[in-house]
């Protein structure tokens, strides 16, 4: 079975600008969410979706925004770049609410740098 | 505080040496407790995924919980160079609609010497 898929794998973008990142989950998955991890802050929760709603949200500025999909596929926005944002985006899906919903597979993440 | 604290690091063993990574953490409505581990420039792998205290084994990896003292770990015996990599300890909440917000530990950097 295909894990979960990224893209792209690098990106660099200006300040100001905006960035659309994509995530295809494990086949059966239902639930997607996306994860931010820098060498200070470690891993932290921006969101996560499933069944096309978003059902829970991490303590992170409005311009980071997502969606996803009836295929299940997800995608994450960040607006107005800020060189804060410069970090390793993961996405990890699991099979849906309930138990088996903390039960999540990482992809292999998407490394933005905003200079 | 921080919800979940995990020892920083680094760890340098020698190979074959049996490691403890740990993590402590303050919520105690924590119910499910997973480790992961993560090679340099890839995406965490899940290892170990527990929801009741006590142990659970996978090879030469064991994971153990005690939600009365809130601590956990992972055991690796006979490690090996390929065990290599920053291990993440993560957990999460029972109750439905929050149970899919991981919070993590910093992470741990293990190095196995050959």
């Amino acid at each position: 079975k295909a894990g979960v898929t990224q893209t792209p794998r690098y990106l660099i973008k200006t300040r100001g600008q905006q960035v659309t990142l994509s995530c295809s989950p494990i086949s059966g998955h239902r639930s997607v969410s996306w994860y931010q991890q820098t060498p200070g802050q470690g891993l932290q929760f921006l969101f996560e979706y499933f069944s096309e709603t978003q059902r829970n949200k991490g303590n992170f500025p409005g311009r980071f925004s997502g969606r996803q999909f009836s295929n299940s596929r997800s995608e994450m926005n960040v607006s107005t770049l800020e060189l804060g944002d410069s970090a390793l985006y993961l996405c990890a899906s699991s099979l849906g609410p309930g138990q088996g919903a903390s039960e999540q597979y990482f992809g292999p993440g998407t490394r933005l740098t905003v200079t | 505080q921080k919800e979940v604290e995990q020892d920083p690091g680094p760890l340098s063993v020698p190979e074959g040496a049996i490691v403890s990574l740990n993590c402590t953490y303050s919520n105690s409505a924590f119910q499910y407790f997973m480790w992961y581990r993560q090679y340099s420039r890839k995406g965490p792998e899940l290892l170990m995924y527990t929801y009741s205290s006590g142990n659970k084994e996978d090879g030469r990896f064991t994971a153990q919980v005690d939600k009365s003292s809130k601590y956990i770990s992972l055991f690796i015996r006979d490690s090996q160079p390929s065990d290599s990599a920053t291990y993440l300890c993560a957990m999460s909440p029972y109750y439905t609609g929050a149970n899919s917000k991981l919070t993590f530990g910093k992470g741990i950097t293990l190095s196995v010497r050959p």
